[in-house]
């Protein structure tokens, strides 16, 4: 059980560059999500799925895109990355019933946009 | 709109104290409160989660309290050990946002050998 997965740890990218951010569960948690971690502004919600196929924006959703094709993985795409892009990158997942959801967070992803 | 203040930003105590980090949040109607802990470099892990139905939550030396009328929650910490050295986040699920969590800036402590 290896939890929340994510790839690459550390990224430099170039203005204009794209990639995609890879995060995998293997809980079987339908809701998975994706957070920024910024100095001085705490963690928040870039976008958030409750199932295969089904996505919704957080509050920061601009310049990335997501899609949930399978349980597992839930990737996040920056189209075209901008310096105000660098940041650290946050997968987490959670069941979607019950209640007692703890977040479990991944490793994180550390991108660097020059 | 949900926010989360932590305070204090920073804190420093010598080992085997006991010290509270307090958070404080602005819409009662929340679902439950998550306390993290994240050390340098990594990434979040989940210490006591307290549903708005309780009171409070307590595993081994931690011990959660929710005062949810108030807005309030603290983190108490017994016999703080360096090892306790990380940033602690709170964060509040709220009712009126089924799926997010809002989370406080965090508080920076540093246990000091």
């Amino acid at each position: 059980n290896a939890g929340v997965t994510q790839t690459p740890k550390f990224q430099v990218l170039k203005t204009g560059q794209s990639m995609t951010l890879q995060c995998a569960q293997d809980m079987n948690h339908e809701y998975m999500s994706w957070y920024r971690q910024d100095p001085g502004m705490g963690l928040r919600l870039i976008h958030y799925s409750v199932g295969a196929g089904i996505t919704d924006q957080g509050e920061v959703p601009n310049g990335y895109n997501v899609s949930r094709s399978t349980t597992e993985d839930f990737p996040l795409r920056l189209l075209s990355a901008a310096p105000s892009q660098t940041s650290v990158y946050f997968c987490a997942s959670r069941p979607l019933a019950g209640g007692r959801d703890t977040q479990y967070f991944g490793p994180g992803t550390r991108l660097t946009v020059l | 709109k949900q926010e989360v203040t932590q305070i204090p930003a920073a804190l420093s105590v010598p080992e085997g104290e006991n010290l509270v980090l307090n958070c404080s949040f602005t819409d009662s109607a929340i679902y439950n409160l998550q306390w993290f802990r994240q050390d340098p470099g990594k990434g979040l892990t989940s210490l006591l989660l307290i549903q708005s139905s309780q009171r409070e939550q307590t595993s081994g030396r931690l011990n959660a309290s929710l005062d949810k009328s108030s807005g309030r929650s603290t983190l108490y910490i017994a016999a703080s050990q360096p090892g306790d050295s990380a940033t602690y986040l709170c964060a509040v699920r709220s009712g009126g946002s089924n799926y997010k969590l809002t989370f406080g800036k965090g508080t920076l402590l540093t246990v000091n050998p």
